[in-house]
């Protein structure tokens, strides 16, 4: 079965700081990958979502970026954190295609700037 | 591209009661309909979802509902109890692509 995990679970960061986030899916291959970012008591904002190794949109400008450096990982960056960045980033995983075309989230980091 | 409405914002019910959740969407190319449940702390789960080309489908007490020539999708929870209190996310998709558009919630709280 198709596990995903991410990490850190919680981050502690000052502003201006530089930020990884990873994410990495088990069990499948060539999935879909989407960060989202949820503000306290806020919806689901996608920020970025890849089809495949190296392959990245972006939803959202911001001072984020994301990328895939292998098939079931996906890691999410920024290099000055900013106090606007505060939330609750979840990873997801697809397939896309088909049938089997439903969104898994991860667990989740829950970020916090100061 | 898509839109998604969600209405009530909040509701609130008394246990035993049902409780129904209403999206609509703007795509009427859109044919995949999933309904998360997101409790305080916690990730988004998959509850429910339906696809275009059914009507309606139940999972014990759980139900949505699809109104394609409205474009609009219902959850439906029946006998609700204390632990359905939870913030629920209704969500549609493109055709062809797995991008999700969200709608923006629901905050459920069921009191004894």
């Amino acid at each position: 079965s198709q596990t995903i995990h991410q990490w850190p679970a919680t981050l502690v960061q000052p502003v201006g700081s530089p930020l990884s986030l990873e994410c990495t899916v088990e069990g499948t291959s060539n999935p879909n990958l989407y960060w989202y970012r949820q503000a306290a008591g806020r919806g689901l904002q996608l920020l970025f979502y890849s089809v495949g190794i190296g392959q990245i949109s972006s939803e959202v400008p911001q001072n984020l970026s994301a990328s895939r450096p292998q098939d079931r990982q996906f890691i999410l960056s920024s290099k000055k954190l900013l106090l606007s960045d505060s939330g609750f980033y979840l990873c997801a995983w697809g397939l896309g295609t088909g049938i089997q075309d439903t969104q898994y989230f991860g667990p989740g980091t829950r970020l916090t700037v100061l | 591209g898509e839109n998604v409405e969600q209405h009530p914002s909040t509701l609130s019910v008394q246990e035993g009661d049902s409780a129904v959740i209403k999206c609509t969407y703007s795509d009427s190319a859109s044919n995949y309909f999933p309904w998360y449940k997101q409790e305080l702390g916690k990730r988004p789960q998959l509850i429910i979802d339906i696809r275009s080309n059914v009507g309606e489908k139940k999972d014990q007490r759980i139900a949505v509902t699809l109104n394609k020539t409205a474009k609009h999708f219902s959850l439906h929870i029946t006998e609700t109890q204390p632990e359905d209190s939870a913030v629920y996310f209704c969500a549609a998709r493109n055709k062809g692509w797995g991008k999700l558009q969200f709608g923006a919630g629901t905050q459920v709280v069921v009191t004894p």
